[in-house]
């Protein structure tokens, strides 16, 4: 059965420092993985996805994941934080063929001035 | 830009009445999505429905059902909700076309059973 695992609920980082958000997961076969950023009383908006092409993936906002399957990771990183980047960060995994997303429980960011 | 819009953003329901989420689509997508958010659990399947008037139960179906009788709309009811129904309810769509597509999201609504 397939599962998402974020390391950490909550990570507080100062403004300008490297943001590092982990994610591992469970699957069985090469799945497809998705990382979803919320912020405050508002839903999920994509930041940027692993479709089994180029295992380094940009996002927007200046993020980054790099797909690891040695380690089952996919963990979210961004060289440089900003104060706009608080917010809930989702790792999420479908299956290629599936229906059902499977989400993370969430890692709350935040950043200090 | 695909839009998902759900019905209200804020609700307040008293124990026992009967709960109708709207949801509605615009990109023609096949497939949609009932999750709910709590804190510390992350998004929990409840329902997804991948044509109209099919539907499949996810994780969490208990004290839910839902309906789809247009491929643009997609319909959670709380047949008799409960306190423990009080949460935050994300609607989503999503097509097959294409390699990997993901899920698009509406705005959420908030749930409160009094």
């Amino acid at each position: 059965a397939q599962s998402v695992t974020q390391l950490g609920s909550h990570v507080s980082v100062s403004e300008g420092a490297l943001v590092l958000l982990r994610c591992n997961y469970s699957s069985s076969v090469p799945p497809y993985l998705f990382w979803y950023v919320q912020y405050p009383n508002q839903g999920l908006q994509l930041l940027l996805k692993y479709t089994s092409a180029a295992t380094l993936v940009k996002g927007i906002n200046g993020f980054e994941a790099e797909f690891k399957k040695s380690e089952t990771s996919f963990h979210l990183t961004k060289p440089s934080a900003h104060m706009s980047d608080a917010a809930e960060y989702f790792c999420a995994v479908r299956l290629t063929g599936g229906f059902k997303t499977i989400f993370g429980a969430g890692t709350r960011l935040f950043v200090k001035a | 830009d695909v839009k998902v819009t759900q019905s209200s953003r804020y609700l307040v329901k008293r124990t026992g009445e009967k709960v109708f989420l709207e949801c509605v689509q615009d990109m023609d997508h096949e497939n949609m999505f009932w999750y709910r958010q709590d804190p510390g659990l992350g998004l929990r399947l409840i329902y997804f429905s991948y044509d109209v008037k099919m539907k499949e139960k996810g994780d969490i179906p208990e004290g839910y059902s839902v309906s789809r009788e247009k491929k643009e709309r997609f319909s959670l009811i709380l047949e008799s909700a409960s306190t423990n129904q009080t949460s935050m309810y994300l609607c989503a769509s999503g097509s097959e076309q294409g390699s990997g597509t993901e899920a698009f999201f509406g705005q959420g609504t908030r749930l409160t059973v009094v």
